[in-house]
């Protein structure tokens, strides 16, 4: 079956250290996407890909970073620079933005 | 102002009522509106697309597009705890690359 897998489900981060979440895709979509999700804020805009090798910065791209070398990936790095990161993150893809996306199931990251 | 305006809610309703759930936006330029379903801990999945202005029925939801009072509206018939959910409205200019611009979603509670 076609989709998004966001792994790992749950993640746990000790302060100062970088974690990387993983998104991987196999419904041959050229774009992709990074939110962060609050409670109460609704989803931020990390980063984006429209194509390999390509990628633009979001709402608040400030302490993550992401590479897309392969059209099936897009993993995010959240960096020490980021000094709240406990969050719900998703990945989302599309074919074409005007027809929606295609969301993951999500990673929450914890800060202990 | 911001470009898209959802009231968060919490919503709660008894089973069998009929849901409005609405969205208002700034920007003329939006021509295409969707509304995703959020199940808690889940990722958002697309329940409704429309282009432009007009109905569109699907099942037990009707969305609602009235550009020129710049307002969107997502309707649930005979509603279902089921239902019960975030619900995040989404949207789009036609022309550029831009990504969707969503609402902070509405948290709905049907109680049987």
């Amino acid at each position: 079956d076609g989709g998004i897998t966001q792994s790992p489900k749950y993640l746990f981060r000790k302060e100062g250290q970088n974690v990387t979440l993983s998104c991987e895709q196999n419904l041959n979509h050229d774009a992709m996407y990074w939110y962060r999700q609050d409670p109460g804020q609704g989803l931020r805009l990390i980063y984006y890909s429209q194509i390999v090798n390509d990628f633009q910065k979001g709402d608040i791209a400030e302490g993550y970073s992401v590479s897309r070398e392969k059209k099936e990936s897009f993993p995010l790095t959240v960096t020490s620079a980021q000094k709240n990161p406990t969050a719900f993150y998703l990945c989302a893809s599309s074919t074409d933005r005007l027809y929606g996306y295609t969301f993951g199931s999500g990673t929450r990251l914890t800060v202990v | 102002q911001k470009e898209v305006e959802q009231d968060p809610g919490p919503l709660s309703v008894p089973e069998g009522a009929i849901v409005s759930l609405n969205c208002t936006y700034s920007n003329s330029a939006f021509q295409y509106f969707m509304w995703y379903r959020q199940y808690s801990r889940k990722g958002p999945e697309l329940l409704m697309y429309t282009y432009s202005s007009g109905n569109k029925e699907d099942g037990r939801f009707t969305a609602q597009v009235d550009k020129s009072s710049k307002y969107i509206s997502l309707f649930i018939r005979d509603s279902q705890p089921s239902d019960s959910a975030t619900y995040l409205c989404a949207m789009s200019t036609y022309s550029g690359n831009t990504p969707l611009v969503f609402g902070k979603g509405t948290r709905l509670s049907v109680i049987a």
